[in-house]
C-alpha cells in the first residue's frame, strides 16, 4: 500500500540556516503530494502541494519539487527563522488511498536565534 | 467565522463522564474527518464522512461515537474513556472524497482532551 517516510527529528538549526526535510513515498499510481505545518498549540495548515511530476510547490519561502524518478518531495527553505519552528508533515493521496491523505510521522523543526 | 472551527479547545473529563466535541466548517465542503494525534505517534484517521454518511471507520473503539447531522457539522461523542485516549483531536474537511483534485484537507485547531 501507499506510504510516506520522513526524516526523523528533531531537526535543530540556527536562524538563517538552509533547511532540508526529506520525504520519500511509495505509491503505485500518480499521487498528489503535500506538506502541512503544525505550529505549537495549533492544528495542521497546508503549506504547499504538487499534483504531478516536476511540479514545484512553494509558499512562505518554502519549496518542494515532485520528483517521480526518486519518489521524493523534499521540503527546502533558504533561510529559516525562529518563527518556522514547528512540526512538518509530508502526505500523499492517490487512487489507491481513495484520495484520502496518507501521512508521514512528522518532523519537528527547532530554530535557535 | 472562516475555515474550520472546533469547540471546546481544551477538555478535561473523568472516565465516567460523557462529553461531545464539536466541529464546524465554513468552506462549503462535502467531506469531514476526525483524527487523533497522540504524542510520538503518527496521525490516526478515525472517521470520514461524505455528505453526512460515514464512509470510513478505522477500527475505533465504540466509546467514540461520531455524528454528522449535516455537511457543515461534525460531532464526536465521548463516553467511558480511558486515560490513553488523552490526545489532540483534530477535525478536517475537504471539498469531496474519492476524486482527484478535491483531496486537500483543511484543519481546525483541535481539542486537547485529558482523561483523568
Amino acid at each position: 500500500g501507499d506510504s510516506v517516510t520522513q526524516m526523523e527529528g528533531p531537526v535543530t538549526l540556527s536562524e538563517e540556516a538552509f533547511l532540508t526535510i526529506n520525504c520519500t513515498y511509495t505509491a503505485t499510481g500518480y499521487p498528489s503530494l503535500f506538506w502541512y505545518v503544525q505550529y505549537p498549540g495549533e492544528g495542521l495548515q497546508l503549506l504547499l502541494k504538487a499534483t504531478k511530476a516536476d511540479d514545484k510547490g512553494s509558499n512562505k519561502g518554502f519549496e518542494a519539487t515532485y520528483r517521480k524518478e526518486t519518489t521524493s518531495f523534499h521540503l527546502e527553505k533558504g533561510s529559516v527563522q525562529v518563527s518556522d519552528s514547528a512540526v512538518y508533515f509530508c502526505a500523499l493521496s492517490d487512487q489507491d488511498s481513495n484520495y484520502q491523505l496518507i501521512w508521514g510521522a512528522g518532523t519537528k523543526l527547532i530554530i535557535k536565534p | 467565522e472562516t475555515g474550520v472551527t472546533q469547540t471546546p479547545r481544551h477538555l478535561v473529563m473523568g472516565m465516567t463522564n460523557k462529553k461531545s466535541l464539536k466541529c464546524e466548517q465554513h468552506l462549503g465542503h462535502n467531506a469531514m474527518y476526525w483524527y487523533k494525534q497522540s504524542a510520538k505517534k503518527p496521525l490516526e484517521l478515525m472517521f470520514v464522512y461524505s455528505l453526512e454518511e460515514r464512509v470510513e471507520n478505522n477500527s475505533v473503539p465504540s466509546r467514540f461515537s461520531p455524528e454528522c447531522p449535516n455537511s457543515s457539522h461534525l460531532f464526536l461523542h465521548l463516553h467511558t474513556l480511558q486515560p490513553e485516549d488523552s490526545a489532540l483531536y483534530l477535525c478536517a474537511s475537504s471539498q469531496d472524497i474519492a476524486r482527484r483534485g478535491t483531496d486537500t484537507q483543511y484543519f481546525g485547531p483541535g481539542t486537547r482532551l485529558t482523561v483523568l
